[in-house]
């Protein structure tokens, strides 16, 4: 079983709606997540970054760790075209001496205008 | 800062040869890592250095690979011999000590094609 759980979709939606992207994860060491975003035929891009459970807010883009659960979530509000890429969690476990961050495998979005 | 470049940006060989992929970090940044992503595995870490030395290679997949950094400002991932299944699209990425969240920033990456 793979430590970090991310179904790859495809996912579309139309423009407008609110995208929900999810990860589960079995290691309760991890204690920092990671959203990055991957556009087609680039590198992935840091998007968002939380800590603690709980809710963090980005203009439209919510970040969600449920700690007990071991579930991590992305909404995406009023979605846009230039939204359609394949978005990345990740993970990691300390600060200090572990410097790996573990990635799923991806969800693959698309906006529909 | 041109960020983390890669050369080259587009590989193909056949099996049996030696394939190098190089990275070169952005500058002033303690870490490199290499990835390699595929669609059935997503994105695995190989390999990691930390001033040069490498951390952690337990992600390497078998003897055929080896990296190097000879200095800060350059890195090699070597295939010899390369195999059709090492095909895929590698990155490079680095970042700078104290980051708590750790926000790694990626190169453009070398897409291998094995034959």
């Amino acid at each position: 079983q793979k430590e970090v759980e991310q179904d790859p979709g495809p996912l579309s939606v139309p423009e407008g709606a609110i995208v929900s992207l999810n990860c589960t994860y079995s290691n309760s060491a991890f204690q920092y997540f990671m959203w990055y975003r991957q556009y087609s035929r680039k590198g992935p891009e840091l998007l968002m970054y939380t800590y603690s459970s709980g809710n963090k807010e980005d203009g439209r883009f919510t970040a969600q760790v449920d700690k007990s659960s071991k579930y991590i979530s992305l909404f995406i509000r009023d979605s846009q075209p230039s939204d359609s890429a394949t978005y990345l969690c990740a993970m990691r476990i300390s600060n200090f001496g572990n410097e790996k961050l573990t990635f799923g495998t991806g969800t693959r979005l698309t906006i529909i205008p | 800062d041109a960020g983390v470049i890669q050369s080259p940006r587009h590989e193909v060989t056949e099996m049996g040869q030696e394939v190098t992929l190089r990275c070169k970090p952005i500058s002033g940044h303690d870490y490199l890592f290499w990835y390699r992503q595929t669609m059935m595995r997503g994105l695995e870490l190989l390999i990691y250095f930390n001033n040069n030395v490498p951390i952690d290679d337990s992600g390497m997949p078998e003897d055929r690979f080896s990296a190097k950094m000879p200095n800060a400002s350059f890195s090699t991932l070597k295939i010899q011999p390369s195999e059709p299944r090492d095909s895929a699209v590698y990155f490079c990425a680095s970042n700078k000590r104290g980051g708590v969240y750790l926000e790694q920033f990626f190169g453009p990456g070398t897409r291998l094609t094995v034959l």
